[in-house]
Order: structure tokens, then sequence, then C-alpha cells
């Protein structure tokens, strides 16, 4: 068990519905990142939230957009779904994230939550 | 955000020790390299970290030459249990960048 928890674990839902996946990190991580990892395919890194904040942005959708809460929890708000959105998709955290923290780069993954769009 | 280049896939046989090499010959001084393994259908899960030499820990050892362009993953004596994909990491927290990685197959 990572310490970090995703809901829903399954979702399945219907093409231009919108969905939210939420994240709740481990105890203490101040930053949340946000990966999609298609069927057979390597993970995406889409963003990354420092304490509340935007810290770094990858290959993340207009369509999909995320935040980080003062609780720390962050929600990953996927919006007019198509077929190829169906993923994996998986929340990780760190005790650190600042641009001025050690570059140690561990994270801890959550179970993701299995996104189908029919 | 260095680059890292690993071998697409691997075979091996139980027992059998495996290395894994990583390639990031654009390594930033303040980096470190972090190995993660990922069974189907799961999150990556953190293996072993390192900054130079020699790092072991209770499942792998990683051995990282002076210049620090590559990294080697060594898993002592695999098990079927050890077939999963491994990913090597260079770099720091933000926009950390998972390569396409390494698929382990381990043989009876």
């Amino acid at each position: 068990d990572s310490g970090v928890t995703q809901t829903p674990k399954h979702l399945i839902t219907a093409t231009g519905q919108r969905v939210t996946l939420r994240c709740s990190p481990r105890s203490g991580d101040l930053s949340v990142y946000w990966y999609q990892q298609s069927l057979d395919q390597g993970l995406q890194f889409l963003i990354q939230y420092y304490n509340g904040e935007e810290r770094a942005k990858g290959n993340i959708l207009e369509r999909f957009s995320a935040q980080q809460f003062p609780d720390l929890h962050s929600e990953l708000n996927l919006s007019s779904l198509e077929l190829g959105d169906s993923a994996l998709y998986f929340c990780a955290s760190s005790v650190e994230g600042a641009p001025s923290g050690i570059n140690t780069g561990e994270l801890f993954f959550g179970e993701g939550s299995r996104l189908t769009v029919l | 955000l260095a680059k890292t280049t690993q071998p697409i896939s691997m075979d091996s046989y139980e027992g059998q020790e495996v290395n894994i090499t990583c390639s990031h010959n654009n390594i930033a001084t303040n980096d470190y390299i972090t190995w993660y393994q990922q069974f189907p259908s799961q999150g990556p899960r953190f293996i072993i970290q390192g900054y130079k030499t020699k790092v072991t820990n209770e499942v792998a050892s990683l051995f990282i030459p002076a210049d620090r362009k590559s990294s080697t993953l060594s898993l002592p004596r695999v098990s079927l249990s050890d077939t999963a994909v491994y990913y090597c990491l260079v770099g720091g927290y933000n926009k950390l960048i998972f390569g396409a990685g390494t698929r382990l197959a381990v043989h009876p």
C-alpha cells in the first residue's frame, strides 16, 4: 500500500461526458502528479501540483483540467470524452517538488482509476 | 530533463541475474537516477535510487559509473514474479517523464 488513494477504481461512461477522478496523496506529501497510461502504452505525464499550485504541465489536453485543494487532495477533470481517452489514470505523490528541492524523484503511485469510454 | 534510453525488452530465466542498462548522456549535476517497476494494471513501484557509485537494497543493486552517463539495474536471482516493466528515470521532481521502459520476461 503506497498510501496514495484514488477513486473511483473503475469508471465506465459514454463519449461526450465529463468525469472527475480524485486523488488523496500520502500524508505529508505536498506534490501530486497525474499520469495517463493507455493500453500497452507508457506512462504519459499530464500535470503536477505542488502545495496547491500548478508546477509543471505535460501532454495534457485542453479538455482535461486539474486542481489541488488546500487539504492537498487533487482532482483531474476530463470532459468531452472520446474513445481514445480510455486509459488508466494514475496519481502519484511526493514529499518534495518545489523548484529548489533536491532532485531525488521518488514518487508513490496509487492503484489508478480505469476509465472506459464507450 | 535528461532523456533516457533502455532496451525495449529482455528475457531471462529463473535464478539468473539480470542487468538492465539505461543511458542518460545529459544528466544534470543535481539529478538522481531512479528505477521503478510496474506490473500490469498497477502503478509503478519504486525499486532503487542512486546518485553515484553503487547502491544496494533488499531487492536490487544500482551501479553508476563515475561519469554518470549510464546506470545499470541489477536484479539478483530473478523469479517469475519479477516479470514486469522496468523504468529508468533521471531528473528532478518536475515533469518526471517515464520512457518506454524495459519489458522483462522471466521464464521457468
